[in-house]
């Protein structure tokens, strides 16, 4: 079946401008990750959804990072008031239960903050 | 939190075993630790998945010794579409600790 999607692929913003970029997970996956990957760094943990259980945030940088998923399928990841240092790929993964599990990982948005 | 360390980068000829080692020293003792491989421009790819000893597919092993305060990933008979980065996944206390990563080259 389908793997994991992200919307855009690559996104260009201004210094001070909201940018949203949506996840849709396989089809059927009660668990939804956001990370964050720096150039040339490793993953960094952002947030996580299971099924109706209260998402943990405890990754978000900042308040102006949120991110809400709807119907217990797609996601989207906010970015208020971006920073040059938001710069980053955004990669979203789903697993079919929970954290314990493989995560299937989308091709993740490339944002450019300028 | 669990600290999780690799190294940075490795390199290796075609046709050889590389093993690749992530500590991680306070890992709990229910948590998988799990392997990811990823190439340039993609989203990292499962490889593998062991809770203790040894685990085999039909692309990696996974050591594990008893104290699981560390992991080996082997990679048989590398080949050059084993140039990539290597990442070890620990889950301690339900927080998802991802190493910096191991960067392969693999040469001819």
């Amino acid at each position: 079946g389908a793997g994991v999607s992200q919307s855009p692929s690559n996104k260009v913003t201004e210094k001070g401008k909201d940018v949203e970029l949506r996840c849709d997970p396989i089809s059927g996956h009660t668990a939804l990750y956001w990370y964050r990957q720096s150039l040339g760094q490793g993953l960094e943990f952002l947030i996580y959804f299971q099924g109706n259980s209260a998402p943990d945030k405890s990754g978000l940088p900042s308040d102006r990072f949120s991110a809400e998923r709807t119907g217990g399928s797609v996601s989207t990841l906010t970015i208020q008031r971006t920073q040059q240092e938001d710069s980053a790929v955004y990669l979203c993964a789903s697993s079919y239960r929970d954290r314990g599990e493989t995560q299937y990982f989308g091709p993740g948005t490339r944002l450019l903050v300028l | 939190l669990a600290k999780t360390t690799q190294p940075i980068s490795m390199d290796s000829y075609e046709g050889q075993e590389v093993n690749i080692t992530c500590s991680h020293n306070n890992i709990a003792t229910n948590d998988y630790i799990t392997w990811y491989q990823q190439f340039p421009s993609q989203g990292p790819r499962f490889i593998i998945q062991g809770y203790k000893t040894k685990v085999t597919n039909e692309v990696a092993s996974l050591f594990i010794p008893a104290d699981r305060k560390s992991s080996t990933l082997s990679l048989p008979r590398v080949s050059l579409s084993d140039t990539a980065v290597y990442y070890c996944l620990v889950v301690e206390r339900g927080k998802l600790i991802f190493g910096q990563g191991t960067e392969l080259s693999v040469k001819p």
